[in-house]
C-alpha cells in the first residue's frame, strides 16, 4: 500500500464548477499538509499548506485535512480554465526531511 | 532570489552517454532534492541532500550519482544512460516550514 494515494483522474468539469480533489494517506505521523499546481511543462508551486486538522482558505481554494480519516481535500470554487493543471498533494511529518507526494490528478476545466 | 534554476532545460542522449543535470539554488537551504517524473506516475525522489557534504540515495537511485559540495549546487550525474531514463527531471529545495520550491525542470530523452 502506498503511503499516499491519489486519483490520477483525468477529472474533466464544466467552467463554474466546484471540484474536489482527494488524497488519503496511511502514516499518522503526518502534520503538514501541501497541495502544489503543476502546470504542463512547468515544476510543480505550492498552492495551499495546512498544519494538522481543520480548514484554511484563500480565495477560490480551500485546504481541508481529517487526521481522523487520514483525508485531505482540496476544493476550487468557481472553476476556471486558467485552473486546468494537474494537483499534488503532499505530506511530511513533524522534523521530517522528504515530502510524501501522491501521484497527482489531472484537472481539465473546460469552458 | 532566482530560486531554483536548473541547466539544461532540454538534452538528448543516446544511450551509454554520461551527462550531469545543474542544480543551483540561492535561498540558503539546507536540503535538496532531486526527482523524477514519468507520465501518469507522479514524483519519484532519486537523491537528496540535508547539507553539504551529506548525501542520500531516494527511492529510485539507481543509474544516478549525486554531490553536494556547496549549499547552493546540487550536481545529479547520470552514468552509461539508458532508455529507462528517458523522463523530466526536477531539482527542488525545502525551507524550514516544509515549503519545497522546484526547478523549472530538465526534459531528458534517451534513444
Amino acid at each position: 500500500q502506498k503511503e499516499v494515494e491519489q486519483d490520477p483522474g483525468p477529472l474533466s468539469v464544466p467552467e463554474g464548477a466546484i471540484v474536489s480533489l482527494n488524497c488519503t494517506y496511511s502514516n499518522s505521523a503526518f502534520q503538514y499538509f501541501m497541495w502544489y499546481r503543476q502546470y504542463s511543462r512547468k515544476g510543480p508551486e505550492l498552492l495551499m499548506y495546512t498544519y494538522s486538522s481543520g480548514n484554511k482558505e484563500d480565495g477560490r481554494f480551500t485546504a481541508q485535512v481529517d487526521k481522523s480519516s487520514k483525508y485531505i481535500s482540496l476544493f476550487i470554487r468557481d472553476s476556471q480554465p486558467s485552473d486546468s493543471a494537474t494537483y499534488l498533494c503532499a505530506m511530511i511529518p513533524p522534523y521530517g526531511n522528504k515530502l510524501v507526494f501522491g501521484a497527482g490528478t489531472i484537472l481539465r476545466v473546460k469552458s | 532570489n532566482a530560486g531554483v534554476t536548473q541547466t539544461p532545460k532540454f538534452r538528448i542522449l543516446k544511450i551509454g552517454q554520461s551527462m550531469t543535470l545543474q542544480c543551483t539554488q540561492d535561498m540558503n537551504h539546507n536540503y535538496m532534492y532531486w526527482y523524477r517524473q514519468d507520465p501518469g506516475m507522479g514524483l519519484k525522489l532519486i537523491y537528496y541532500s540535508v547539507g553539504a557534504g551529506i548525501t542520500d540515495k531516494g527511492e529510485v537511485p539507481n543509474g544516478y550519482n549525486v554531490s553536494r559540495s556547496t549549499t547552493e549546487d546540487f550536481p545529479l550525474r547520470l552514468e552509461l544512460a539508458a532508455p529507462s531514463q528517458t523522463s523530466v527531471y526536477f531539482c527542488a529545495s525545502l525551507d524550514r516550514s516544509y515549503e519545497q520550491y522546484f526547478g523549472p525542470g530538465t526534459r531528458l530523452t534517451v534513444t
